[in-house]
């Protein structure tokens, strides 16, 4: 069972480049979700989706972008990299918004920008 | 608003001792989730238990046990007999209209 699967998993980048972290899940999701984790922080939301062609902002979205075009794939779009944004992305998916469904989260990617 | 407060920040015991996670919330809504999850040093997240609002009887499960008490907003948790493999940063989390998580608890098991 695949569940949530995101890359790549270990990434370097340079200030100011750009990249794409990808996230698919095969469970027939509708809403899809992208989190940060920061050394000894809780997840912090940057964006969600509700379903294809919807998404919306999250509590830290600035820096990000995503796209919903199938309810397989949540891509998160870096523009411009920071060393603000080095932290641990965590792509997720659930059946409803939140409440009560069990939210399914991928391996996690390793993001460090110098 | 709502906040997820997990006032432990690492624990730290031997092998076979009970360790237990506080978590105390705040939220406006009446109808509400409250999740454990367990990230071991791989990374990855773990679901380890769902409790709804509504929903106070405590639960065991296995060696793990959770206590909600709703008068408090506590949504305790306990690991019994610990193991090395028990070793991990829990992080208890909230769902209302957005799923909100506490900063962790970093948890060590020592043989």
């Amino acid at each position: 069972n695949a569940g949530v699967t995101q890359t790549p998993k270990f990434r370097i980048l340079k200030i100011g480049q750009s990249m794409t972290l990808q996230c698919t899940q095969d469970m027939n999701h509708n809403y899809m979700y992208w989190y940060r984790q920061d050394p000894g922080m809780g997840l912090k939301l940057i964006y969600y989706s509700v379903g294809a062609g919807i998404t919306d902002k999250g509590e830290v979205p600035n820096g990000y972008n995503v796209s919903r075009s199938t309810t397989e794939d949540f891509p998160l779009r870096l523009e411009l990299a920071a060393p603000s944004q080095t932290s641990v992305y965590f792509c997720a998916s659930s059946y409803r918004l939140y409440s009560g469904n069990t939210i399914y989260f991928g391996e996690g990617s390793w993001l460090t920008v110098v | 608003a709502q906040k997820v407060t997990q006032a432990q920040t690492e624990i730290s015991v031997v092998e076979k001792e009970d360790v237990t996670l506080d978590c105390v919330y705040e939220t406006r809504d009446t109808t509400y989730y409250l999740f454990w999850y367990k990230q071991p040093p791989s990374g990855e997240l773990v679901f380890l238990i769902r409790r709804n609002s509504f929903d106070e009887q405590n639960e065991i499960s296995g060696r793990y046990s959770w206590n909600f008490q709703k008068s408090t907003s506590s949504f305790n948790f306990t690991i019994t007999a610990s193991q090395v493999v028990d070793s991990a940063v829990y992080f208890c989390a909230l769902s209302s209209d957005k799923l909100s998580f506490g900063a962790g608890t970093t948890v060590t098991v020592r043989a």
